[in-house]
């Protein structure tokens, strides 16, 4: 069955710093990669995705990920953070015959501090 | 509407109640799903449509969950003799296209069951 991991349940960086955020997804012919972004009573936002073609996505609010099949990972990066990008994030993949259903990871929280 | 719509947005239930759990899509949106998001963890698939065909229901916990969306727009999830292990937020995502498409979430409902 399909699964991901997010290592790190919980980060904590400085505004400013940069981010980098772990994913690795369980192996799969053609994965379609994404990262969403939960901040506290609200819904999955999507901040990135990856279907094919360039490795390296870029999404909203400054973020990007780079998908690297040797490694099954789509690590989501961010080179200065902002206060304002405290929240939760979640990883998932989809795969091709599955009608797009989303497989998640458990989460990590990120905490910014001033 | 310009978004996924959810409601109610919180429920209480008594053990033993039914719920149901209503979740409008965009419009014009071929896929629909739900997913279930316990406390502290990522989002799991219950059920997935495609216009008003259940195509998918693997991710239901049990025969006490039901869900239905009759005319391919809005969707219901009921759930019968709502146990404790019920209490979760419950997320609805639509999608435009039926395949490797990305998804758009509600704000989910929170069920508390006591």
């Amino acid at each position: 069955a399909q699964s991901v991991t997010q290592p790190d349940i919980h980060i904590t960086v400085s505004e400013g710093a940069s981010l980098e955020l772990r994913c690795n997804y369980s192996y799969g012919a053609t994965p379609y990669l994404f990262w969403y972004v939960q901040s506290p009573g609200q819904g999955l936002q999507l901040l990135l995705k990856y279907f094919s073609g360039d490795t390296l996505v870029q999404g909203i609010k400054g973020f990007e990920a780079e998908f690297k099949r040797s490694q099954s990972s789509f690590n989501l990066r961010k080179p200065s953070v902002h206060w304002s990008d405290a929240a939760e994030y979640f990883c998932a993949v989809g795969y091709t015959g599955t009608a797009s259903k989303l497989t998640f990871g458990t989460g990590t929280r990120l905490q910014v501090t001033l | 509407g310009a978004g996924v719509s959810q409601s109610p947005r919180y429920k209480v239930a008594k053990r033993g109640q039914d719920v149901a759990l209503r979740c409008d899509p965009i419009s014009g949106h071929v896929s629909l799903f739900w997913y279930q998001q316990a406390l502290g963890q990522g989002p799991e698939f219950l059920t997935y449509f495609q216009n008003e065909a259940q195509l998918d229901k693997s991710g239901l916990p049990s025969d006490r969950f039901f869900a239905e969306r009759p005319e391919g727009s809005v969707s219901t999830l009921k759930i019968q003799r709502t146990q404790q292990e019920d209490s979760a937020v419950y997320l609805c995502a639509s999608s435009l296209r039926a395949f490797a498409n990305e998804q758009f979430f509600g704000p989910g409902t929170r069920l508390t069951v006591l």
